[in-house]
């Protein structure tokens, strides 16, 4: 039973282009997050949402826009793609209710990006 | 800004080895470290730690933080092929946030 789903795995597309990637989580969690992982491997995080509402808003081009339907889902549109976008897109979620601390968090199997 | 370190980058062992892998931190109002293991997908979370000097294990992995000193040591004993990932260390503070170190590529040859 997969806790936290991402789609799709891979997308391949052409500068310029606008997609989408999805992500749910059925933890019951408050809170989600996008990171992206470059190819050193490094994490950085984008955004996150604690029950649907913006608690998290990185320093990230405004081509990119998350939105969360609800507190299981979180979704990320990136408009005008460019070479730089390439990357792993990973998707977690916090049992984390409030402020105060930071919590766990579980990754989802991530969205690895290719722009040519 | 928020800071993690983590040393070495990289390290090669032998099967049965013991190793230690460090990590530094500076977060405003620290209050977490956690402990992550990533091999060919989605990191997949090992420990966390809010009180200094109490060790967590789990099987051959365990792990300690100084909130004095601001570290935290994850310790591998008799290490096997299968722990051959990257190990990533994240701290958080009062806030929603984690901040990731670049991670320590662990390889276990046999």
């Amino acid at each position: 039973d997969t806790a936290v789903s991402q789609t799709p795995k891979y997308l391949v597309t052409q500068m310029g282009n606008d997609k989408s990637i999805k992500c749910e989580q059925n933890l019951g969690h408050d809170t989600m997050y996008w990171y992206k992982q470059d190819s050193k491997k490094f994490l950085k995080i984008m955004f996150s949402y604690n029950n649907k509402e913006l608690i998290i808003n990185e320093t990230v081009p405004n081509r990119f826009s998350p939105k969360s339907p609800d507190k299981a889902h979180l979704n990320l549109h990136i408009n005008s793609l460019e070479l730089g976008d390439s990357a792993v897109y990973f998707c977690a979620s916090s049992p984390q209710r409030g402020a105060g601390g930071s919590r766990e968090q579980y990754f989802g199997p991530g969205t690895r990006l290719t722009v040519t | 800004e928020d800071k993690v370190v983590q040393s070495p980058l990289s390290l090669v062992v032998h099967e049965g080895d013991t190793v230690t892998l460090n990590c530094s931190y500076e977060v405003t109002n620290f209050r977490s470290l956690l402990w992550y293991k990533q091999e060919k997908k989605a990191p997949t979370f090992l420990f966390m730690l809010t009180s200094s000097g109490i060790e967590k294990k789990s099987g051959r992995l365990s792990s300690i933080l100084d909130k004095k000193e601001l570290f935290s040591i994850l310790n591998i004993t008799a290490t096997q092929t299968g722990d051959s990932a990257i190990y990533l260390c994240a701290a958080g503070g009062s806030n929603y946030k984690l901040t990731f170190g670049k991670g320590t590529l662990l390889t276990v040859n046999p």
